[in-house]
């Protein structure tokens, strides 16, 4: 069971939007920054947006990040079948005293 | 920018350790705005974090598997280490060595070895 709580699995058509969400508390997300990271088949993790909502360099702007209180939202827009991975949120734990992350969300793209 | 390279045994017998080690190029493993750490994921499941270290010696790990956990820096070879003992195959996972950049506000991971499969089995 994962201290964050993200949808198993989310779906949409290439060129449409989705949205990941992550549930957490105010041990974790209500108080401190979240940053994503992205899973492709078979590769290791790679960072997606931190801060809640910056991109690293290279990262194309189709991806966004956002907070809002306990909870964060991962959006990607103009899907492409590229973006089919999984996704995965983080960010530590004060009550822990731990990094934690989401469960992960297997997206497909349609 | 960093590439993270890990390297060790990928079979480990039950009971005994884990030893890993993460080789950093492209900087420095004596930065100051680094810290250094170790990421596992069970075959199917999710990402774990296991601990961070700096290059001072300065560390923390995950409390569950704190009592178990060593972590090392060794700046003449770029290197940094990790050994997990008394391993189960509860602790058979793909481990990650990570970079953690250190900045303003949270850190957050962001440069990732390969990965590297152990498996915990007789």
């Amino acid at each position: 069971q994962s201290v964050l709580t993200q949808p198993p699995s989310v779906s949409a058509a290439p060129g449409q939007k989705v949205t990941i969400s992550c549930s957490g508390s105010s041990s974790n997300i209500g108080n401190n920054y979240v940053s994503w990271y992205q899973q492709l088949p078979g590769t290791a993790p790679k960072l997606l947006i931190y801060d809640n909502g910056k991109r690293p360099s290279g990262i194309p702007d189709r991806f966004s990040g956002s907070k809002s209180g306990t909870s964060a939202t991962l959006g990607i827009t103009g899907l492409q079948t590229g973006d089919e991975a999984d996704y995965y949120c983080g960010t530590w734990d004060s009550s822990l005293s731990a990094w934690v992350f989401g469960g992960g969300t297997k997206l497909t793209v349609l | 920018q960093l590439q993270l390279q890990e390297s060790g045994p990928g079979l480990v017998k039950p009971s005994e350790t884990l030893s890993l080690n993460c080789t950093v190029s492209g900087g420095s493993i004596s930065s100051r705005t680094y810290y250094w750490g170790w990421i596992r994921q069970p075959p199917g499941k999710g990402l774990e974090w296991i601990g961070s270290i700096h290059y001072s010696g300065r560390n923390y790990s995950n409390p569950s598997l704190k009592s178990r956990v060593t972590m090392s820096v060794d700046t003449s070879k770029n290197q940094f280490s990790v050994k997990l003992g008394s391993v189960t195959a509860a602790d058979t996972a793909v481990y990650y060595c990570v970079s953690l950049l250190v900045g303003p506000t949270l850190p957050y991971f962001d440069y990732w070895g390969q990965g590297t499969l152990v498996t915990v089995s007789s």
